[in-house]
């Protein structure tokens, strides 16, 4: 069993729609990271979670520490927002970049 | 600030043959990681430095030897390629918790 689940694996859109990406994990983690990788391969930083809610632009992560599971949510999509969503965790003790990925999300909005 | 950069962009290799894979950062972070991305897979660590002169394994480390040469550079070696090494790899830095990576390189071992 993956240690970082990641539901829908692919997600299709129109566009206007409200998006939510989900990210279970099994292991005990002290952050939790969402990152976006673009059609053409590049790899961004989303947020960093550990706790509680973030909201970035149309964009809002939430981390249930108890429940060992996070969401993605888009507001208002977009054609651009069409991308691979990876959610990832670093458990305990881990240094910041030794993370554990989930497969990826990939989420494809239609005009 | 250029970021994170990697060279080459591709690189077709034969079995058996080697090759370096260049990184460098700009924005002065102490923290360097490459990871490889495989169909179907998540991201997996192969190597990291935590600082300047220090070096750990990661997930999948065989086959691979790194470098970090100086706080800038991080470099990553194939000695002897393999078809399994076939894969996009990025190389990353990262700053409280925050990761930065490269463009990538596709690598292809016939």
């Amino acid at each position: 069993k993956n240690e970082v689940e990641q539901s829908p694996q692919n997600l299709t859109a129109q566009e206007g729609e409200f998006i939510t990406i989900n990210c279970s994990y099994s292991v005990g983690i002290s952050a939790l990271h969402w990152l976006q990788q673009h059609p053409g391969g590049g790899i961004v930083s989303l947020f960093m979670l550990s706790s509680g809610k973030k909201k970035h632009g149309r964009l809002i992560a939430t981390i249930n520490i108890q429940e060992k599971h996070s969401s993605l949510h888009i507001t208002a999509s977009h054609p651009r927002d069409s991308a691979v969503y990876i959610c990832a965790v670093r458990g305990y003790g881990g240094s910041q970049g030794n993370l554990i990925f989930g497969k990826g999300t990939k989420l494809s909005v239609k005009p | 600030n250029a970021g994170v950069t990697q060279t080459p962009k591709f690189q077709v290799l034969k079995t058996g043959q080697s090759m370096t894979l260049q990184c460098a950062q700009d924005m002065n972070h102490n923290s360097m990681y490459w990871y490889r991305q495989d169909p179907g897979m998540g991201l997996r660590l192969i190597y990291y430095s935590a600082s300047e002169g220090t070096t750990d394994k990661g997930e999948v480390p065989n086959g691979y030897n790194v470098s970090r040469l100086n706080k800038r550079e991080f470099s990553l070696r194939l000695e002897s390629a393999a078809p399994s090494q076939t894969s996009v790899y990025f190389c990353a830095s990262t700053f409280t918790e925050t990761q930065y990576f490269g463009p990538g390189t596709r690598l292809l071992v016939l």
